[in-house]
């Protein structure tokens, strides 16, 4: 049973482009959550999806948007990027989304803006 | 709103036993706790409820204090294989959400 992937691994970028990171969640889950974890820090929330809306968002600008697919695989986009968003992108997969349901995360999207 | 974990950062000797602590502001309804290493994913250890009993697993259990919003983790006998950053992840009072807000981390170093 594959965990949850996430491509590409590692990915450089020029300040104002444009950049599309991909999630396929553990097998039998539903809700996906994407987090940004910077340097030396824990991650931080930026949205999560299930069924193929957007139902909860942290406090990250507009530039960060999302999308999830009937099969459950999440897109997250970042436009006009900043030298401040390179960090780890980390999505994370659950069977629902209750405060008591675990997440698995996969291992990560690096992200450098230069 | 961020939880604060405590300590920073501690170091070991293998067989040696630690304690990291998460401490938080808000009403919590859960605590979930996670181990990342270096450039990898972090790792899902356990989630205590509100109302729940104390957790654990092999040498690695923790404990949830409703009344005072903190949660601590106890790893026993530590082996090298513990080393990494420990989070604690915390979720508000209602539980309508599995939104986790991490805490700052520890760094938790097991020597030979």
């Amino acid at each position: 049973d594959a965990g949850v992937t996430q491509s590409p691994t590692h990915l450089i970028k020029t300040r104002g482009q444009q950049v599309t990171l991909r999630c396929s969640p553990k097998s039998g889950h539903d809700t996906v959550s994407w987090y940004q974890q910077a340097l030396g820090q824990g991650p931080q929330f930026i949205f999560q999806y299930y069924e193929e809306e957007e139902r909860q968002r942290g406090n990250f600008p507009d530039r960060f948007s999302g999308h999830q697919f009937p099969n459950y695989s999440s897109e997250l986009n970042v436009n006009a990027l900043l030298l401040g968003d390179s960090a780890l992108y980390l999505c994370a997969s659950s069977s629902d989304w209750s405060g008591g349901t675990k997440a698995f995360f996969g291992q990560g999207t690096r992200l450098t803006v230069v | 709103q961020q939880p604060v974990q405590s300590p920073q950062a501690v170091i070991l000797r293998e067989g040696e036993d630690a304690v990291i602590n998460c401490s938080s502001s808000k009403a919590l309804y859960s605590v979930h706790w996670y181990r990342q290493k270096h450039g990898e994913a972090p790792v899902f250890l356990m989630i205590l409820l509100k109302g729940g009993e104390q957790k654990g697993h092999d040498k690695i259990s923790a404990s949830f204090n409703e009344k005072k919003q903190q949660s601590s983790l106890y790893l026993t006998a530590s082996q090298l294989s513990y080393s990494g950053t420990y989070f604690c992840g915390t979720v508000p009072d209602g539980g309508a959400t599995n939104k986790l807000i991490f805490g700052t981390g520890t760094l938790l170093a097991v020597q030979p």
